[in-house]
């Protein structure tokens, strides 16, 4: 099956400073990435879709300049938190997708633990 | 607006017993519905989809749902359960999946 992989799979950095996430699809071309956070004992929330080389989409109430998303290639796609605060800890999800059409299967990486101090 | 709606946060369930996970929706459309399975330290993972077609739908891991349109619902089911059927359990639906809340599974000896 399709395999996404994240790294780190967890980080702790001082507030204030900016964290990066790699997404990477091993066995596959994601056109599409998604990026997810979680918070504890609730939901994947959508913060944004990203297509190879272009900018990405961002949900409602999602800060594009907090949380910067790449997709330069098709198997790597990064989310940078920058001046991250505490509030911003999470848990943060990406998912790959190669299907183009009506729906587009997605695959989940593990996910990144991101604790602030 | 589509949403999902999972009623029960947490289940406990004996090992051996059956389980069913109830899911909820609201789409203007016929949706596409998903369950998936998270468990600590891993991605998660897609135990079924619907799209059209056989209401009834067979998943991976033996787990099983039906789609009733009458009831908005696409619960999920499995006869037996087994110990490492423990984990988060999420509805989903539409093409851009919106996750419902999840639910908890729990499974004792």
């Amino acid at each position: 099956g399709a395999v996404v992989s994240q790294h780190p799979s967890w980080v702790i950095c001082k507030s204030g400073t900016s964290v990066k996430i790699e997404c990477r699809s091993l066995d596959f071309q994601a056109t599409t990435m998604f990026w997810y956070r979680q918070f504890p004992k609730q939901s994947l929330m959508l913060m944004a879709t990203s297509n190879e080389g272009s900018k990405a989409t961002y949900e409602q109430g999602v800060e594009k300049d907090k949380f910067l998303i790449n997709h330069a290639s098709l198997t790597l796609s990064t989310l940078t938190v920058t001046s991250a605060h505490p509030e911003d800890s999470s848990f943060y999800i990406c998912s790959a997708g190669n299907v183009a059409g009506v729906y587009n299967e997605q695959f989940f990486g593990p996910g990144t633990r991101l604790t602030v101090l | 607006a589509q949403s999902v709606t999972q009623p029960d946060i947490h289940i406990t369930v004996s090992e051996g017993a059956s389980l069913e996970l109830r899911c909820n929706y609201s789409y203007g459309a016929t949706p596409y519905l998903f369950w998936y399975v998270q468990s600590p330290g891993q991605g998660l993972q897609l135990l079924l989809k619907y799209f059209s077609g056989d209401t009834l739908v067979q998943g991976i891991k033996g787990f099983e749902a039906e789609f009733k349109r009458s009831q908005s619902s696409f619960n999920l089911r499995k006869p037996s359960v087994h110990w490492s059927d423990a984990a988060e359990y999420f509805c989903a639906v539409g093409s851009r999946l919106q996750f419902g809340a999840g639910t908890q599974v729990v499974v004792t000896p």
